[in-house]
């Protein structure tokens, strides 16, 4: 039992490249969301999923597209990446109902240049 | 709407003592409220949490939290601080109102001295 995966854990991109960042859960779940970690921001929630086949949109969606590929994967891609989007990218899946926690991966930081 | 507030982005304390981490809350339905640690380079990992079973909760690490509804709040403690404490610690919250998000705070960061 895996948990919560995240391809790849370390990325440099030059400005204007593209990428997809790839997240896996063995869990079941059926929520599963994308954070950006920031110095002094906290977590900030990209992309959601509440179920296989819906997205919504969180606090910062701008320059990122999501694919709720199957129940089990969730991808992140940055279409034309820029500096602003340097940042510790995490991966997280939630059960059905408000009380459960959500499970996070291990992260994947990204450096743009 | 819910928020979450977490006072001091920095908490200094020495080996042995008390730790106390603060969270206030506001939500417009009873909460569920969460406590994570994150290690340096780490992903998060869950504390504890409480689902209105009981007030005061207990989680790993001799962590506790206590749930006061008056003044919407949910500190966490230990009473004994280890250097292996040393981590950032995020609170978050939500509730049954259909979304399927967690709020967090800006997180605080718990530093131990020998």
């Amino acid at each position: 039992n895996a948990g919560v995966t995240q391809t790849p854990k370390f990325q440099v991109l030059k400005t204007g490249q593209s990428m997809t960042l790839q997240c896996a859960q063995d869990m079941n779940h059926n929520s599963m969301y994308w954070y950006r970690q920031d110095p002094g921001m906290g977590l900030r929630l990209i992309y959601y999923s509440a179920s296989e086949g819906t997205t919504d949109k969180g606090e910062v969606p701008n320059g990122y597209n999501v694919s709720r590929l199957n129940k089990r994967e969730f991808s992140l891609r940055l279409e034309s990446a820029a500096p602003s989007q340097t940042s510790v990218y995490f991966c997280a899946s939630r059960g059905q109902g408000a009380y459960n926690e959500q499970f996070f991966g291990p992260g994947t930081r990204l450096t743009v240049l | 709407a819910q928020s979450v507030t977490q006072l001091g982005s920095h908490v200094s304390v020495s080996e042995g003592a008390l730790v106390l981490l603060r969270c206030n809350y506001s939500s417009s339905v009873p909460p569920y409220l969460f406590w994570y640690v994150q290690y340096p380079n780490q992903g998060l990992q869950l504390l504890l949490k409480y689902t209105s079973a009981a007030t005061l909760v207990k989680g790993i690490n001799g962590f506790e939290a206590e749930f006061k509804k008056s003044e919407t709040s949910f500190h966490l403690t230990k009473p004994s601080a280890h250097m292996s404490d040393a981590a950032e610690y995020f609170c978050a919250v939500s509730d049954d109102s259909g979304y399927s998000t967690l709020t967090f705070g800006k997180g605080t960061m718990l530093l131990v001295s020998p």
